[in-house]
């Protein structure tokens, strides 16, 4: 069953611009991670915060979490053309017996135009 | 270099015929998992271990079987595959702490096509 779910599912912008990606999710949350994926290849791991954190930086990107509306959001500033990926986020469950699966978003397609 | 590797990369097999997708991890992570991706179904978990000797199934386990008996190496095997299982498969690991997982290594991925 999928927990997290992304916002917008897509999302163009142009160069320079701030792209803000959002997830809700339904479960409390052990840690909330987020990760890029160029077409086709692997997924790359950019942020995971946990559940007592509010908020997280990583050079342009900022993620936000919010528990009791039980949502996240990533933040890119000044955007740039490799930042064209999908971007998902993937939650850990709080409660043990759940803390084995990471549930993934269905993601948010970026496209930054030049 | 840290990485988890999958091999092979690409694979084009017929209904019915058996098949190992091996996946290796040189970060000495407890946790291992496999994903696989669907357009317009994101990834979805087939099976994790959380050490050697132990695996548990994940959302769509079905006609996938795993072992663990090392702890680098986490193999998915399709005893009999069905072209429903054409798609484009993860292997990830991830350390383990305090009960929980951390940030998951994805390996490259492995493009298969049943026929």
């Amino acid at each position: 069953s999928q927990q997290g779910e992304e916002d917008p599912q897509a999302l163009s912008i142009q160069e320079g611009e701030n792209a803000t990606m959002n997830c809700s999710y339904k479960t409390s949350i052990n840690n909330l991670q987020w990760y890029r994926q160029n077409s086709g290849r692997g997924l790359v791991h950019l942020i995971l915060i946990r559940s007592n954190e509010r908020e997280k930086h990583s050079g342009r990107l900022r993620v936000t979490l919010d528990t009791s509306k039980k949502s996240s959001s990533l933040l890119i500033t000044a955007s740039r053309a490799a930042d064209t990926a999908s971007y998902f986020c993937a939650t850990v469950p709080s409660l043990i017996q759940g803390a084995q699966k990471l549930v993934f978003g269905q993601g948010t397609r970026l496209t930054i135009n030049p | 270099e840290a990485q988890v590797t999958q091999n092979p990369r690409y694979l084009i097999t017929v209904t019915g015929k058996k098949l190992t997708v091996t996946c290796s991890q040189n970060m000495n992570h407890e946790y291992m998992s496999w994903y696989r991706q669907d357009p317009g179904l994101g990834l979805r978990q087939i099976y994790y271990s959380m050490n050697v000797e132990v695996t548990d199934k994940g959302d769509v386990p079905e006609g996938y079987k795993v072992s663990r008996k090392e702890k680098r190496n986490f193999p998915l095997i399709l005893e009999s595959p069905s072209p429903n299982q054409t798609s484009l498969y993860f292997c990830a690991s991830s350390p383990w702490r305090g009960g929980f997982q951390e940030t998951q290594y994805f390996g490259p991925g492995t493009r298969l096509l049943v026929l």
